[in-house]
């Protein structure tokens, strides 16, 4: 079963725009993942968020944990076409060492 | 250095055949788990091994199997193919484990199951 849901499903905006995408977990976790997929190819990792973090950046990309509500948010700011793509958060449970992957937001950039 | 590569990239099969997909990790890691990705369920967990053992496991029945090397380099076998194993399988690898910290994912193999 899916630890994680994201919100929305799907999100479509224009370049230059602000893309905001939440991710709900169900347990105590390790850590929190969040992973690119383009067009059913293999993901790539963007940024993990350890659970004594409250906020990480990595260029556009900024992502917020929140563990009381157990929750955490991507936000990619001046989003480009090229970010079009699905966006996965993943969550470590405590006390597991497995990953287990949300349902992903669909992302779409116009021109 | 080079990525994970996961061979073959696409495979048609047909139900009750098996299928060997192999995974060769980013040199040094040790660790490497096994995905299932299909439009129904989304990304599952499949296993994980780390120096030749299988740490973990996900909810799968027993036609799904694999194995690792001591080189690293991982196998998963799914026998008796069924149409729902039809999907993108997908490994990663790292040097510790897929709980510590950032996953590196191959390619994907293909699957069609007809």
């Amino acid at each position: 079963s899916q630890q994680g849901e994201e919100d929305p499903q799907a999100l479509s905006i224009q370049e230059g725009e602000n893309a905001t995408m939440n991710c709900s977990y169900k347990t105590s976790i390790n850590n929190l993942q969040w992973y690119r997929q383009n067009s059913g190819r293999g993901l790539v990792h963007l940024i993990l968020i350890r659970s004594n973090e409250r906020e990480k950046h990595s260029g556009r990309l900024r992502v917020t944990l929140d563990t009381s509500k157990k929750s955490s948010s991507l936000l990619i700011t001046a989003s480009r076409a090229a970010d079009t793509a699905s966006y996965f958060c993943a969550t470590a449970p405590y006390n597991t060492d497995k990953l287990i992957f949300g349902t992903g937001t669909r992302l779409q950039v116009f021109p | 250095k080079a990525g994970v590569t996961q061979t073959p990239r696409y495979l048609i099969k047909t139900r009750g055949q098996q299928v060997t997909l192999s995974c060769s990790p980013i040199s040094g890691h040790r660790s490497v788990s096994w995905y299932q990705q299909t439009p129904g369920q989304g990304l599952q967990f499949l296993f994980e091994y780390f120096s030749e053992t299988q740490r973990n496991k996900g909810n799968f029945p027993g036609r799904f199997s694999g194995r690792q090397f001591s080189n690293s380099r991982s196998e998963m076998n799914v026998s008796t193919l069924e149409l729902g194993d039809s999907a993108l399988y997908l490994c990663a690898s790292s040097f510790g484990g897929p709980a510590e910290e950032t996953q590196y994912f191959g390619p994907g193999t293909r699957l069609l199951v007809l």
